[in-house]
Parts: C-alpha cells; structure tokens; sequence
C-alpha cells in the first residue's frame, strides 16, 4: 500500500511569508503527526490529528497551525516565517486509537529553507 | 526537560561487529519504547519496540534490552553492517498520552 506522501518535497520561501505544507496518510490512518527536524536536533513534536481533531500539541508558537480534513489528509501552516523556521518538516501517520505502541509511519519530509 | 536522553551523539563501530546504542528516560509512566532509524533526507523508519512488562524483544539482527530500574534501555545490533550506518532515535510513550517523547538521536558509522 502506499505510504504517507509529503508535498512539497523542496520549497524556498523569504522572511515573512507563509506556508503551507500538505500531508496524505496511510490509507485508513486516523492519527497524523507533525514534527521539525532541524540540523543537530532532535524530532519536535509540533502537533498530532486524529480524526480531525487536534489531539495533541507541542511547544511551538502560534504561527505554528495544521488541520486534519475528513478523508485523514493533513495541512500544517506557518505564517510570518523566520529564518530559524528553516529544517525538514516531516508527517507521519498512525492507526493507534488506543492503548499500545504508537507505531509511526513517516513521509520522506519537506525540506523548508527562509532565506 | 528531557524525559528521553540518548547521550552519545555518534558512535564509530568496526563493520561485523556489535553496535549497542544507549537510551535512558526520566518517566516511570512510559509503557512503550521504540527504536526508528532515519537516514538523510528520507523520514525515520520504525525498527523494534519493546513494552515495558518485557525485559528483552529480537528481531533478526536487532535487539533491545529494558532495564526498568535504572530506567534505561539499549539497542544491540549484530552482526553490525555498512547499512546500518545511520541515526537511531529511541522514543516513549505512555498507554495515558499516546505522543511519543524521542531522544536526541545517536548518529551510528560503521567502518568497513
């Protein structure tokens, strides 16, 4: 079955503008998370979706937004962006809806450069 | 607050031999812990987990060993191979908060 699917893969955007990065799951996944991987850190958690309903929530500022449509696809938003706003942005899908290890499926990232 | 430490920020092992990656957590609460591999520009792929009413679990040439009471686990790859060389992160969770608290990630080089 095909697995998450991130687009874009590659986009440059300047100081000040927004974005809006769009995220397919896999195919019966309810659960979609976001997190930011910049260079020498860790995954952040930026927030998760289940059902379309934000379920969970990282400490990002509020120009950090997402949605979760009916059909499980996925959309984060950042607005006012800032040269730090710059890494690899990366959804993955979940069918946990309760107990159990939370086994996550990772799309290949968007790569985000603000010049 | 770092509720799940991976203190060694690269490893160097001999190709053939065992890499044993490190992971030590703050939270007495978390029930499930999971090893991902990430190579560059491609997203983190899941390997092995293991829950916390369990001391050992194997997958071929993977194996992660728990030790709750000094709250600390370890990944033990054998025979270790060129492939292997990437960066491991392990991460936590909780049955209460399915969110998944990673670590910093080791990056592992193995020399052929």
């Amino acid at each position: 079955k095909a697995g998450v699917t991130q687009t874009p893969r590659y986009l440059i955007k300047t100081r000040g503008q927004q974005v809006t990065l769009s995220c397919s799951p896999i195919s019966g996944h309810r659960s979609v998370s976001w997190y930011q991987q910049t260079p020498g850190q860790g995954l952040q958690f930026l927030f998760e979706y289940f059902s379309e309903t934000q379920r969970n929530k990282g400490n990002f500022p509020g120009r950090f937004s997402g949605r979760q449509f009916s059909n499980s696809r996925s959309e984060m938003n950042v607005s006012t962006l800032e040269l730090g706003d710059s890494a690899l942005y990366l959804c993955a899908s979940s069918s946990l809806a309760g107990p159990g290890a939370n086994v996550l499926t990772f799309g290949a990232g968007s790569r985000l450069t603000v010049l | 607050d770092q509720q799940v430490k991976q203190n060694s920020p690269s490893l160097s092992v001999q190709e053939g031999r065992i890499s044993i990656l490190n992971c030590d957590y703050t939270n007495s609460m978390f029930d499930y812990f999971l090893w991902y591999k990430k190579y560059p520009a491609e997203g983190p792929t899941f390997l092995i987990s293991i829950s916390s009413i369990k001391d050992k679990n194997e997958d071929g040439r993977f194996t992660v060993f728990l030790n709750k009471s000094a709250k600390h686990l370890s990944l033990h790859i054998v025979p270790s191979q060129p492939g292997d060389s990437a960066v491991y992160f392990c991460a936590a969770s909780s049955n209460s908060n399915y969110q998944l608290i990673w670590g910093a990630g080791t990056k592992l080089i193995i020399k052929p």
